[in-house]
């Protein structure tokens, strides 16, 4: 079975300081890995994902992530925040149903962790 | 283009009723997702449409829950003799074929009184 773990469930970070939000993964087969964004009353943006390709995945916002398969993680990090990142952020893995093919297996979320940034 | 949509956006109903949650996908996109989220927590998956055939719904809770797509596009979401429990955020995703990136909707606010 597959999971995710978020560690931390709150992070507070300084206008300008680095951003790093910890996500570990379990699975049994090669996954895929998938940060989403949530802002307050809206419905899940994604940020980035990995889906076996390069291991250093940029995505939208400047942030990016970086799959390590020996340590199962896929840390998200943003070299320097902005007010506007102040937000929800989920960590998901999902693993493609074997009977249909192709990616379209459902997701596996971590519990969320949410951003605070400090002006 | 338009994103996923759902309606209503909020519902609020009694312990008891029947309520139906409804989700128009992205057009052409092959693949539907209904996920639960309750607060202070991911979502949970519950169901996946591919086209109009239920591929897993292994995350369906109990037999209260039931989900439908009879023509491969719009779902439905039915929820049988609501309990408090069953209060949270339904959201509804949907992906093109063979591709792995989910789009979201907005979310329906089910609350049980």
């Amino acid at each position: 079975a597959q999971s995710v773990t978020q560690l931390g469930s709150h992070v507070s970070v300084s206008e300008g300081a680095l951003v790093l939000l910890r996500c570990n993964y379990s699975s049994s087969v090669p996954p895929y890995l998938f940060w989403y964004v949530q802002y307050p009353n809206q419905g899940l943006q994604l940020l980035l994902k990995y889906t076996s390709a390069a291991t250093l995945v940029k995505g939208i916002n400047g942030f990016e992530a970086e799959f390590k398969k020996s340590e199962t993680s896929f840390h998200l990090t943003k070299p320097s925040a902005h007010m506007s990142d102040a937000a929800e952020y989920f960590c998901a893995v999902s693993v493609p149903p074997m009977n249909y093919g192709g990616s379209q297996g459902n997701l596996i979320f971590g519990k969320g962790t949410k951003l605070s940034v400090k002006p | 283009g338009a994103g996923v949509s759902q309606t209503p956006s909020n519902k609020v109903t009694e312990k008891g009723k029947y309520v139906e949650l409804r989700c128009d996908p992205i057009s052409g996109h092959t693949a539907l997702y209904w996920y639960r989220q309750s607060l202070g927590q991911g979502p949970e998956f519950l169901i996946y449409f591919q086209g109009t055939g239920a591929a897993d719904d292994s995350g369906l809770p109990n037999d209260r829950f039931f989900a439908v797509r009879p023509e491969g596009s719009v779902s439905t979401l039915k929820i049988q003799r609501t309990e408090r429990g069953d209060s949270a955020v339904y959201l509804c995703a949907s992906s093109p074929q063979g591709q792995s990136t989910q789009y979201f909707g907005p979310g329906t606010r089910l609350t049980v009184l």
